[in-house]
């Protein structure tokens, strides 16, 4: 079957501009996570949904980001007013549920000009 | 503060030599541990995991050691294959907390 899908794959923006990463998750699978990737570092926990409410945003670094999973399936995470800080690669994962196994999409790699 | 911890950035081995990957945390109420694979331009790869119930975790020639006492663990590839090289991570997460908190990652190369 098929994985988690991101989209786009790669993003190109420039500073102050608004930016939305798109997350597909394995069909059926009720969690959905977000995380980001510096180069050099490990993924790092942004936000994850249980169905269409947020559990947990406490990763989020600032109220510049936002993620909506309105029918709780597909995800956007949104970035306003973007910096150059901003530059990562944007991970999505899903499981079945939060005690499952997450599995991760290919990302989204972020360039804030 | 990292509460996980990979403290070697880089190794490299043998093929068809045993690969040892380690990794430390600090943050006790970790219950649950995973090992991810990574390749250049791709999502991370589930590999293998191991509950703080157990000690020890088998897949093929995959195994996962959990030393809870010392707050370590570790995962030993063998044998080594060329196709194993990549960044592996070491994820944790606990109680009723599912995010997971990753190491900075271990780049492993198998020589051929």
């Amino acid at each position: 079957g098929a994985g988690v899908s991101q989209t786009p794959s790669n993003k190109v923006t420039e500073k102050g501009k608004y930016v939305e990463l798109r997350c597909d998750p394995i069909s059926g699978h009720t969690a959905l996570y977000w995380y980001r990737q510096s180069l050099g570092q490990g993924p790092e926990f942004l936000i994850y949904f249980q169905g269409t409410g947020a559990a947990d945003d406490s990763g989020l670094p600032n109220d510049r980001f936002f993620a909506v999973r309105p029918e709780g399936s597909v995800s956007t995470l949104k970035i306003q007013r973007t910096e150059r800080g901003d530059s990562a690669v944007y991970l999505c994962a899903s499981s079945l549920t939060v005690e499952e196994t997450q599995y991760f999409g290919p990302g989204t790699r972020l360039l804030v000009l | 503060d990292q509460q996980v911890k990979q403290n070697s950035p880089s190794l490299s081995v043998q093929e068809g030599r045993i690969s040892i990957l380690n990794c430390d945390y600090t943050n006790s109420m970790f219950d649950y541990f995973l090992w991810y694979k990574k390749y250049p331009a791709e999502g991370p790869t589930f590999l293998i995991s191991i509950s703080s119930i157990k000690d020890k975790n088998e897949d093929g020639r995959f195994t996962v050691f959990l030393n809870k006492s010392a707050k370590h663990l570790s995962l030993h590839i063998v044998p080594s294959q060329p196709g194993d090289s990549a960044v592996y991570f070491c994820a944790a997460y606990g109680g009723s907390n599912y995010k997971l908190t990753f190491g900075k990652g271990t780049l492993l190369t198998v020589n051929p």
